[in-house]
Parts: C-alpha cells; sequence; structure tokens
C-alpha cells in the first residue's frame, strides 16, 4: 500500500516561498506510471488542483493559478515538491499530497493526512 | 471557463437511498471525463470512493455506487449510514488537468 506524508514549515510570511516536500513509501516513484501531484484546500472551503508531475519530469500545472508554481521530482530519495512563490493570506491551505491511478488523468487514489500552511507576517 | 457543479446539500435518513449529481455549467459529463467521486469526512483526509464513473475504490463498501444520469455524473448511497456523513466531491479529468466540484454536504438524520 502506498503511503504519502507531506513536510514542511507550518507558517510562511507573506511574499515568501512557501515549500513542501512529500515523501513516498510502498512504491518507487522512479520505477512505474503514476503521476504524483499536490491538492490544497483553503480553511472551510473546497479542494484545488494544484498539478502532477510523473517521474520523468513531465509536469501539468492548474492553469487557473498564477505564476509561481513549481513541481518537482526527486527519484533518488523517492519524494516530491512543491514551491509555490510570493505567496499571499490566499495561500492559507491544507496541503495534500496524492497520487494518481496510473492512468494518466491525475485524479488521485492516494492521499496524504495533508498539512496545513498559514501565511502570516 | 468550464465549472463542474454540484448540489450544496443533500439530507437522507438512516437507511435511505440518496443520489449526488455532477455537471458541467457547459455541456454533458460523459465516462470520458473520468468522473470521480471523493468523500471527505470533517477533520480527516480526503479518500477517493469512485473513479472511472463507476469503480469502486478498495474497501469502499457496495452501498455507494457510481453512473451517468442523464447530463450528470451521479453517486449513489443505498442503505445509507450514519458515519457516511460528510463532503462528497465530483472531480472530473479535463484532458490537461483535472477540476473539482464545490462539494455537497450529506447529511444522516
Amino acid at each position: 500500500q502506498v503511503r504519502l506524508q507531506e513536510s514542511g514549515p507550518g507558517l510562511v510570511k507573506p511574499s515568501e516561498t512557501l515549500s513542501l516536500t512529500c515523501s513516498v513509501s510502498g512504491a518507487s516513484i522512479g520505477n512505474n506510471n503514476f503521476y504524483w501531484g499536490w491538492i490544497r484546500q483553503p480553511p472551510g472551503r473546497g479542494l484545488e488542483w494544484i498539478g502532477s508531475i510523473y517521474n520523468s519530469g513531465q509536469v501539468f500545472y492548474n492553469p487557473s493559478l498564477t505564476s509561481g508554481v513549481v513541481i518537482s521530482v526527486d527519484t533518488s530519495n523517492n519524494r516530491f515538491s512543491l514551491r509555490l512563490t510570493s505567496v499571499t493570506a490566499a495561500d492559507t491551505a491544507i496541503y495534500y499530497c496524492v497520487k494518481d491511478r496510473g492512468d494518466y488523468t491525475f485524479i488521485p487514489d492516494s492521499w496524504g493526512q495533508g498539512t496545513l500552511v498559514t501565511v502570516s507576517s | 471557463q468550464t465549472v463542474v457543479t454540484q448540489e450544496p446539500s443533500f439530507a437522507v435518513s438512516p437507511g435511505g437511498t440518496v443520489t449526488l449529481t455532477c455537471g458541467l455549467n457547459s455541456g454533458s459529463v460523459s465516462s470520458s471525463y473520468y468522473p470521480s467521486w471523493v468523500q471527505q469526512i470533517p477533520g480527516q483526509a480526503p479518500r477517493t470512493l469512485i473513479y472511472r464513473t463507476s469503480v469502486r475504490s478498495s474497501g469502499v463498501p457496495a452501498r455507494f455506487s457510481g453512473s451517468i444520469l442523464g447530463n450528470n455524473a451521479a453517486l449513489t448511497i443505498t442503505g445509507a449510514q450514519a458515519d457516511d456523513e460528510g463532503l462528497y466531491y465530483c472531480v472530473l479529468y479535463m484532458g490537461r488537468d483535472i477540476s473539482f466540484g464545490g462539494g455537497s454536504t450529506l447529511t444522516v438524520l
């Protein structure tokens, strides 16, 4: 069974960079055909897909998000990461890392527990 | 911009049947959107119940079923239980991205 665990700071100052890492166990990122992604949920609101990445580095992003989002993969350490630059209070959310089914749809079948990131000075 | 639509809330009696639907502000939902359903119990991480319109994820009870009804994707809960209370999100594959509906709150009372 695949397990996903988010890690990173819980508090980020406005205009700074939010960086999160997702550690994967139970599957090798480099040896399968899954897309690995990030989804966020602002407090009291719905789910928003941020983007997904393949082990080759091919990445797809939500076209509705402004620039400043970067998702990267580290197959050597079996993890992938999210960077969000110039954050504002609107980026306060629970961030989930996810894995799709391997059907190239990005739709998650496994979810991490989520990590709350608050943007505040 | 294409928007995924869901009714905001539903209520069902214990043991009853309820159908949640998922549509588009422009056009119809078909199986080519790979409609999926995600459950979120308050305070918990989401979990995917249904994928590819009607396939239940491992461990999901048989009382949850997915289908296409008319122009919408649908999630039917037959024999609702108290611990089914929560939020249900529809998610569609849009080609180069995925889009979530706003979610439907299910109350079992």
